[in-house]
Formats: structure tokens, C-alpha cells, sequence
């Protein structure tokens, strides 16, 4: 059962426009909501992350959006550059003593120069 | 140096083998997991520990089997491998400290012919 769905499974943005990532999920108990990267040849790197206590978390030209109510969230990637083009996953993860993350299928972004 | 590295980084195995795929990281941290990655189906936990003492199924566990050496290193094993086995595998720590950020290694391909 995928507890995090995440669409787009492919997206093609043209050089400095907006890149849209969104995730969905289903157990209200998570309360931790990662982005990773991923580039060829290389394992995940953590990108950005947020907590259900805020709607909004934005660190340069990436933003993530929370919607808690609707069980949602979103990665804006803002000017998008060609050296943004990776596969990106959203995550979450539920709080108690484990860090166990629940991964999204991936998004595979390609950033036309 | 990298924090965290996977040996081998490519393997080409045949049906039935038995095989192992290693992880060591520098980090210091207590908390290791092992993940496959699959087109379309994103990460999946296969098992991970907290400690040398601590080991716990995640959600594809069937067919694999760990072991934790030491705190920095962390086995993933294959009894008897099959082609549906074949995968992209990549070892992650994190810190108790902090449960949140998981660090990646740069994966090792596998491949069961």
C-alpha cells in the first residue's frame, strides 16, 4: 500500500520557470515531511524538509507547501536551472523513537536550457 | 572522503548466488538502514539498526538478511539471489541525536542474471 503518492512521475520545465512537485499521503500520525535529490550515480541527498506546525518552508528558490488538512504537500523549485535536473522524492516519517521514511515513486525533472 | 561508502558500487551475479553488499560510514552515527531503489516504485526500507544490538525488518525484507559488525559497518545480504532482486541498493545512516536527516551512500547497482 503506497502510503505517499507523488506526481508528476516525469516533468520538463523550460530554464527559469516554476517546477511543481506534489505528494500526497494518508497516516495522520506523520508529522516530518522531507525533500531528496537525487542526481545520477549519486544516493539521495536531503533537500529541504518541513513540520506540520508551519504551512510554508522556503530556503532559496525552493519552497515546500503543506496543507495539512487536505493531507498534501508540494516542492516549487523557483527559477529552475538546468543544473536542477535530478530525480526528487518526498518522504515523511512519523514521530516516536524510529526515523523510519516512507519514500514517494520519485520525480524525474528535467530542466531545458 | 565520502561518509558513507558501498562496496561494491556494480555486481553481476547469477541466479541462486549468494551474495553481500557492504556498507561503512564515517559519520559516527548509531542509526543504519538499507534501501532498494526500483523505476517507479522509489525507496523502499529493507532493513535497518540502531545499534550493533538492534535489528529490525522494514517493509521487503523476504530474501535478505543483515548483519551489524560494528557501528560503522552494516551487511546487507542476499541468500540465494533471483532476477527479480535486481535493483539499485543503497545503505543510509542518522543520528539519534538528530532523527530527522538521513544520509545516503552512492548506492550499489545489482544486477541477477
Amino acid at each position: 500500500q503506497q502510503q505517499v503518492k507523488q506526481s508528476p512521475q516525469s516533468l520538463i520545465v523550460q530554464k527559469g520557470g516554476i517546477s511543481i512537485i506534489n505528494c500526497a499521503y494518508e497516516n495522520t500520525a506523520f508529522d516530518y515531511f522531507p525533500w531528496y535529490q537525487q542526481f545520477p550515480g549519486k544516493g539521495p541527498a536531503l533537500l529541504i524538509a518541513i513540520r506540520p506546525d508551519v504551512s510554508e518552508k522556503k530556503e532559496g528558490r525552493f519552497t515546500i507547501s503543506f496543507n495539512k488538512s487536505a493531507k498534501q504537500f508540494s516542492l516549487h523549485i523557483m527559477d529552475s536551472q538546468p543544473g536542477d535536473s535530478a530525480t526528487y522524492f518526498c518522504a515523511a516519517s512519523r514521530g516516536g523513537a524510529t526515523n523510519k521514511l516512507i519514500f514517494g515513486t520519485g520525480t524525474l525533472l528535467a530542466v531545458q536550457p | 572522503d565520502a561518509d558513507v561508502t558501498q562496496t561494491p558500487r556494480n555486481r553481476i551475479t547469477k541466479t541462486g548466488k549468494r551474495i553481500m553488499l557492504e556498507c561503512s560510514q564515517t559519520k559516527g552515527h548509531d542509526r543504519m538502514y538499507w534501501y532498494r531503489q526500483d523505476p517507479g516504485l522509489g525507496l523502499r526500507l529493507i532493513y535497518y539498526s540502531f545499534d550493533v544490538k538492534d535489528i529490525n525488518k522494514g517493509e521487503i525484507s523476504d530474501g535478505y538478511s543483515v548483519s551489524r559488525q560494528a557501528q560503522a559497518k552494516f551487511s546487507l545480504s542476499l541468500e540465494s539471489a533471483i532476477p527479480n532482486q535486481t535493483a539499485l541498493y543503497f545503505c543510509a545512516t542518522s543520528d539519534y541525536r538528530d532523527r530527522s536527516e538521513q544520509f545516503f551512500g552512492p548506492g550499489t547497482r545489482l544486477t541477477v542474471l
